[in-house]
């Protein structure tokens, strides 16, 4: 049974705090990726990974960075997080370029920033 | 750069009928894929259904099946003898064929299912 954990589902901060999203995987997929999830917008990538220690910007990078140091292991951080990063944040993995094969998502982190 | 768009919000259909979701797209590619997602309240995002945009076939899964209509950049899912564990957010999501594996989503339509 495939599997994509997040290490909070629910999450609290205050403004100008540094906060750090894990994410795991255990199918040894090449690609990972973090989302955002607003009402109305559907999920906008923010960062990816195709290997250990790569990342490409997605669609809305700006306030976020991200480090991969194990396949396994995906970490979104918000380096001062602010009031307009308060939102749902979703993890998933997949086979590397994998046309069709399916992005599998964590539970995801609804973070709220005060 | 690729759009989709859902332009129901929210859709609401009875136990045991037809609901059919509505997703357009816009893009130059000529080869691509489409996908369904649900995302159930509380529970992780699964894919229900995806398409090739090379196959005329519409793809079909058990009670869902899409109807893909590539010069109208249509791709909608309909979902029969709906049950209550249909009730859901639904997401569209486009994947072009040089894009790694890099999906652009859809706002969404909620999906709410009366007994």
């Amino acid at each position: 049974d495939v599997k994509v954990t997040q290490s909070s589902r629910y999450l609290v901060k205050r403004t100008g705090e540094k906060v750090f999203l894990e994410c795991v995987q255990d199918m040894d997929h090449e690609n990972m990726f973090w989302y955002r999830q607003d009402p109305g917008l559907g999920l906008r990538l923010i960062y990816f990974s195709y290997d250990v220690k790569m990342k490409e910007k997605g669609d809305i990078p700006e306030g976020y960075s991200v480090s991969r140091e194990k396949k396994e292991r995906f970490s979104l951080i918000l380096e001062s997080a602010s009031t307009n990063q308060t939102s749902m944040y979703l993890c998933a993995s997949s086979r590397l370029l994998a046309h069709t094969d399916t992005q599998y998502f964590g539970p995801g982190t609804r973070l709220t920033v005060l | 750069a690729q759009t989709v768009t859902q332009s129901q919000p929210e859709m609401s259909v009875q136990e045991a009928e037809t609901v059919t979701l509505s997703c357009t797209y816009d893009t130059s590619e000529s080869d691509y894929y489409l996908f369904w997602y649900k995302q159930p309240p509380s529970r992780q995002m699964i894919l229900v259904i995806r398409q090739e945009a090379y196959k005329q076939q519409n793809a079909t899964e058990n009670r869902f099946s899409v109807n893909f209509q590539k010069a109208a950049k249509s791709f909608s899912l309909k979902i029969s003898d709906s049950q209550l564990g249909d009730a859901a957010m639904y997401f569209c999501a486009y994947k072009g064929n040089n894009a790694g594996n890099m999906l652009t989503f859809g706002g969404g339509t909620r999906l709410m299912v009366k007994p």
